[in-house]
């Protein structure tokens, strides 16, 4: 089947760290670019970062660059989001997505629910 | 980076009708925008790409038109299962940006 499947999220205080991780089933995931999207409780979506198939190159939303570190181990079909000291603006639920080839995701995971919280 | 603003925020709609919503980028990014479907609780799904290509399995009463700075996704007659809340997306540059997004509620 294919699908995207993150898991990692939970209840962390502010300062905190967690690592979100993202596991690829019925893709060539070796091949494609990967990326982590969120969405704050009742807002749109937000582009957090995107890593290339070969993890060369890493991009960042500018809010995230130097607290976020994106990777990906292509022999375990996964991809990875490190989030260190988070802060209550990061809750959100958090999507790792395909780019199908230019920057638009054609495959999603459900997301996971990342709480920032005292 | 560049921002997408989408109108209206909320459109009230009533099954059958024709539908537009818009999406204006604050500089040119030719044609590469896409359109996605959320559903409460879901992971969005995408719809059309390139601005007007319709993704695999999407029913043909979508469509998407508009290149530079100005696009719009139309549905041509709305169906129940289209109730939802609809975003484009630029990825013109390696940062990619989301409109706000249009909530499409029944009248």
């Amino acid at each position: 089947e294919v699908q995207l499947v993150e898991s990692g999220g939970g209840l962390v205080k502010p300062g905190g760290s967690l690592r979100l991780s993202c596991a690829a089933s019925g893709i060539t995931f070796s091949s494609s670019s990967m990326n982590w999207v969120r969405q704050a409780p009742g807002r749109g979506l937000e582009w957090v970062s995107s890593i290339t198939s070969d993890s060369n190159y890493l991009y960042y939303a500018n809010s995230m660059k130097d607290r976020f570190t994106i990777s990906r181990d292509n022999a375990k079909n996964s991809l990875y989001l490190q989030m260190n000291g988070l802060r209550a603006e990061d809750t959100a639920v958090y999507y790792c997505a395909r780019d199908r080839g230019g920057g638009y995701f054609d495959l999603w995971g459900r997301g996971t629910l990342v709480t920032v919280s005292s | 980076d560049i921002q997408m603003t989408q109108s209206p925020s909320t459109l009230s709609a009533s099954i059958g009708d024709r539908v537009t919503i818009t999406c204006r980028a604050s500089q040119n990014i030719y044609s590469w925008l896409a359109w996605y479907q959320q559903k409460p609780g879901k992971a969005p799904k995408v719809l059309i790409y390139k601005a007007s290509t319709l993704e695999s399995g999407v029913p043909p009463r979508f469509s998407g038109s508009g290149s530079g700075t100005e696009f719009t996704l139309t549905i041509s007659s709305l169906q129940p299962d289209d109730f939802a809340t609809y975003y484009c997306q630029q990825y013109n540059s390696y940062s990619v940006t989301f409109g706000q997004g249009t909530k499409v509620e029944i009248k």
